[in-house]
């Protein structure tokens, strides 16, 4: 079983939709859960971190946690061109590293 | 800017070559990493420092090796690649036990 395990996708979306990505992660004990970019040809960038269940907003993003049923997602509201790009979903099970989904690819077309 | 510089933003090297992979943060932290990022594939993570101290080794093949000479700097040494060992490196660091931070990538090739 993956570590962490996120829909490669290709996901597309309309421009000013709701896009919805997720994860699941198979260990119980993980403490803190992040979501990362990624362009393509560039490197991963922090977009949210979240360490308790429930939801978390930033602006247009949302993170959501549920530990009991070991899911994260990241919702993108009024999603935009330049959201297209590679989601990356992160789990820490310990302080010392963290682990990466393949990543969903998402695409918002105009 | 990122706070994590990496270089050379690209390498292309034979099999018999030996090369190195140079990472630099200046944000304080004390955790550094490696990770390595294949086509289709999830990040890998190869090799984590903590105070300067390997903490985690992923079963990386030996023609990989690391130095941390201090907690700002970390390197990835390079000898007797395989095609194969082609892929984005990537060099970032943490404040230990939290948000990791990444340089902007090394890209490999192997020939």
């Amino acid at each position: 079983q993956k570590e962490v395990e996120q829909n490669s996708g290709p996901l597309s979306v309309p421009e000013g939709a709701i896009a919805s990505l997720n994860c699941t992660y198979s260990d119980r004990g993980s403490q803190s859960f992040f979501w990362y970019r990624q362009y393509s040809g560039k490197s991963p960038e922090l977009i949210m971190s979240i360490y308790s269940n429930g939801d978390k907003e930033d602006g247009r993003f949302t993170a959501q946690l549920n530990k009991a049923s070991q899911y994260v997602s990241l919702l993108i509201r009024d999603s935009q061109p330049s959201d297209s790009a590679t989601y990356l979903c992160a789990v820490s099970p310990n302080n010392n590293d963290m682990r990466f989904g393949a990543g969903t690819r998402l695409t918002v077309k105009p | 800017e990122t706070g994590v510089t990496q270089t050379p933003r690209h390498l292309v090297m034979g099999m018999t070559n030996k090369k190195s992979l140079k990472c630099e943060q200046h944000l304080g932290h004390n955790a550094m990493y490696w990770y390595k990022q294949s086509a289709k594939k999830p990040l890998e993570l190869m090799f984590v420092y903590n105070f300067k101290e390997q903490t985690e080794n992923n079963s990386v093949p030996s023609r990989f090796s690391p130095e941390c000479p201090n907690s700002s700097h970390l390197f990835l040494h390079l000898h007797t690649l395989q095609p194969e060992d082609s892929a984005l490196y990537l060099c970032a660091s943490s404040p230990l036990g939290n948000t990791i931070y990444f340089g902007e990538g090394s890209w490999l090739t192997v020939v």
